[in-house]
């Protein structure tokens, strides 16, 4: 079956510390998001492609870097300028023909 | 830039009893998308409905339909013969044409189903 995989499921980082959270989807879908989840919030835009070799910052973008060089890859790092890194993570992607979103499970950052 | 609201941070509602979740928007577009999506527990994502702004039918799936009032930028949702499992927290999202198509989210509201 198609989906999204996000892994890992629970992270942990210590200061200073990049981190990469990992997103692939076996969907061939041309666009890919990350979105960060807060307690009481709802989902913010951090990056986002719609094509390999290309990304926009999206509205929490400080302190988050991506690459897209795969189009079923879209990793995310959390870098040591982030410094509230505590959240929860979702990818997602959506295809050619704009559709809904599909989600991936997650992932938990957490500081040690 | 657009903006989604929900204003009822919780909502309970009796199993079979039927339930409206509020959400308004803002946008100066014309053409847009809007969602509902459900969170449970398990925090996986689930695309509840979704209406196009050009289509003046509301949109429904089963038990699941929408009050889209464009003038208003009204977006609700209302959940027939509830059941136990439509526990979840519920965003209202927005899709933004001008960043890619991404999603722009209210805070959620909180549905709690008693039995």
């Amino acid at each position: 079956d198609g989906g999204i995989t996000q892994s890992p499921k629970y992270l942990f980082r210590k200061e200073g510390q990049n981190v990469t959270l990992s997103c692939e989807q076996n969907l061939n879908h041309d666009a890919m998001y990350w979105y960060r989840q807060d307690p009481g919030q709802g989902l913010r835009l951090i990056y986002y492609s719609q094509i390999v070799n290309d990304f926009q910052k999206g509205d929490i973008a400080e302190g988050y870097s991506v690459s897209r060089e795969k189009k079923e890859s879209f990793p995310l790092t959390v870098t040591s300028a982030q410094k509230n890194p505590t959240a929860f993570y979702l990818c997602a992607s959506v295809n050619s023909r704009r559709e809904s979103q599909h989600f991936g499970d997650g992932t938990r950052l957490s500081i040690l | 830039a657009q903006t989604v609201t929900q204003s009822q941070p919780e909502m309970s509602v009796q199993e079979a009893e039927t339930v409206t979740l509020s959400c308004t928007y803002d946008t100066s577009e014309s053409d847009y998308y809007l969602f509902w999506y459900k969170q449970p527990p398990s925090r996986q994502m689930i695309l509840v409905i979704r209406q196009e702004a050009y289509k003046q039918q509301n949109a429904t799936e089963n038990r699941f339909s929408v009050n889209f009032q464009k003038a208003a930028k009204s977006f609700s949702l209302k959940i027939s013969d509830s059941q136990l499992g439509d526990a979840a927290m519920y965003f209202c999202a927005y899709r933004v044409p001008n960043s890619g198509y991404a999603l722009n989210f209210g805070k959620g509201t909180s549905l709690l189903v008693t039995p």
